[in-house]
């Protein structure tokens, strides 16, 4: 099956700093893929959906200069957690699918813990 | 209102006991449907599709009736193994989670 690779999957970084995340697709390409964050005992809450080519679209609430995303090719979108702070720990996980009747592939995951 | 609604739990329920979660979505546009399971601190991984006549894959059986809106999962003759958060999960052109329900099975 199709994989999705996220990188890297943990990262403790200072408050006030900024974190990069990676997600590829390695087997095929995605000109659509979409970055969730879940908080502790909660569920996956779309973030935002990234575009190739084009600006990516925001949730609402979801603060679009603090989370900037970047999804320059086919292959690879990053999403950039800007002036980290504590209340941005969380476990961000992005997915992309191969089609709009397919499951969604998700990357491992990236485990966020600002201090 | 939530667009995909799920009872979160959590279930605990003895090996061999039959289980079954239910889910229901608010956009009658929805196109696809999904149970995943999210093992914890884990990515989710798709356990099974889910199609208007029904679908079942060993001790699973998922089912959805689109009039109203609404999604099940059956697990029979539950494992330990099977101890997990179900996700139901709902598609247009993006992919939407309900809370999850989280199960554990005992000995």
């Amino acid at each position: 099956g199709a994989v999705v690779s996220q990188h890297p999957s943990w990262v403790i970084c200072k408050s006030g700093t900024s974190v990069k995340i990676e997600c590829r697709s390695l087997d095929f390409q995605a000109t659509t893929m979409f970055w969730y964050r879940q908080f502790p005992k909660q569920s996956l809450m779309l973030m935002a959906t990234s575009n190739e080519g084009s600006k990516a679209t925001y949730e609402q609430g979801v603060e679009k200069d603090k989370f900037l995303i970047n999804h320059a090719s086919l292959t690879l979108s990053t999403l950039t957690v800007t002036s980290a702070h504590p209340e941005d720990s969380s476990f961000y996980i992005c997915s992309a699918g191969t089609g709009a009747n397919t499951e969604a592939f998700f990357g491992q995951g990236t485990r966020l813990t600002v201090v | 209102r939530k667009e995909v609604e799920q009872d979160p739990g959590p279930f605990n329920v003895p090996e061999g006991a039959t289980v079954a979660f239910n889910c229901t979505y608010s956009n009658s546009a929805s196109q696809s449907f999904f149970w995943y399971r999210q093992d914890c601190r884990k990515e989710p991984k798709l356990l099974m599709s889910v199609y208007s006549s029904g679908n079942e894959d060993g001790r699973f059986t998922a089912q959805l009736n689109r009039a109203s809106q609404y999604i099940s999962l059956l697990i029979r003759d539950s494992k330990l193994s099977d101890s997990a958060t179900y996700l139901c999960v709902v598609k247009r052109y993006d992919m939407r989670f309900g809370a999850g329900t989280r199960l554990t099975v005992k000995p």
